[in-house]
């Protein structure tokens, strides 16, 4: 069964920077891509970030592009991502999501997602 | 820039057939995925690649893309799939969902 945990949600003021972590299990997390979708209170989805299997590709949101950015480490089967110069319009549930496709070069579809970790800037 | 609009909410009976519409700019020529969530809950994917269903994802849920418009119907709509639905699609090197539209099961 395809795992997905994220963590390192928290409160955070305004200028400040955190690094959200999702460990996985459950598929050989090298041959899939993943991403970040974020969900602000009460609002829609918004994809934030996509990275290939070998971390080769990388995409980001209008929004975030020069602010965060993604990563994975493979032998521990982690998705980060690197959150900078955080305001609060990046309040918001932050999901990790699993790439369906085998090889994936860029974003398709997300299956499944994991549990969400919230991101609170505020002063 | 390129945009998915859905109705924000619509309401059906059960057992009835309901569908949501996503439209965009040659929304057709792309492909739409659908997700459900449910209060509290993740998203979960119930249509990707405009018409395929997830193993698990039961058969009254189904999809179609062309022209303009992705749609997602339900047949036989039970109390259990009142949720938002979201439509996803990618273009020009960026992901791009729906607003999402509220499903009301009267």
């Amino acid at each position: 069964e395809v795992q997905l945990l994220e963590s390192g949600g928290g409160l955070v003021q305004p200028g400040g920077s955190l690094k959200l972590s999702c460990a996985t299990s459950g598929f050989t997390f090298s041959d899939y891509a993943m991403s970040w979708v974020r969900q602000a209170p009460g609002k829609g989805l918004e994809w934030v970030s996509f990275i290939n299997g070998r971390g080769e590709y990388t995409y980001y949101g209008v929004s975030v592009q020069g602010r965060f950015i993604i990563s994975r480490d493979n032998s521990k089967n982690t998705l980060f991502l690197q959150m900078n110069s955080l305001t609060a319009e990046d309040t918001a549930v932050y999901f990790c999501a699993k790439e369906p496709i085998v090889g994936a070069t860029r974003p398709n579809w997300f299956d499944p997602w994991g549990q969400g970790t919230q991101v609170t800037v505020s002063s | 820039s390129y945009e998915l609009t859905q109705p924000p909410s619509v309401s059906v009976s059960p057992g009835q057939t309901v569908s949501i519409t996503c439209s965009g700019d040659r929304l057709g020529q792309i492909y739409a995925s659908w997700y459900q969530q449910k209060p509290g809950q993740s998203p979960a994917m119930v249509i990707y690649k405009d018409d395929q269903r997830p193993s698990g994802i039961p058969e009254r849920f189904s999809g179609s893309n062309s022209g303009n418009t992705a749609t997602l119907t339900i047949s036989g709509t039970q109390a259990v799939d009142e949720a938002v639905y979201y439509c996803q699609a990618w273009d020009s090197s960026t992901v791009l969902f729906g607003g999402g539209t509220k499903l009301t099961v009267l």
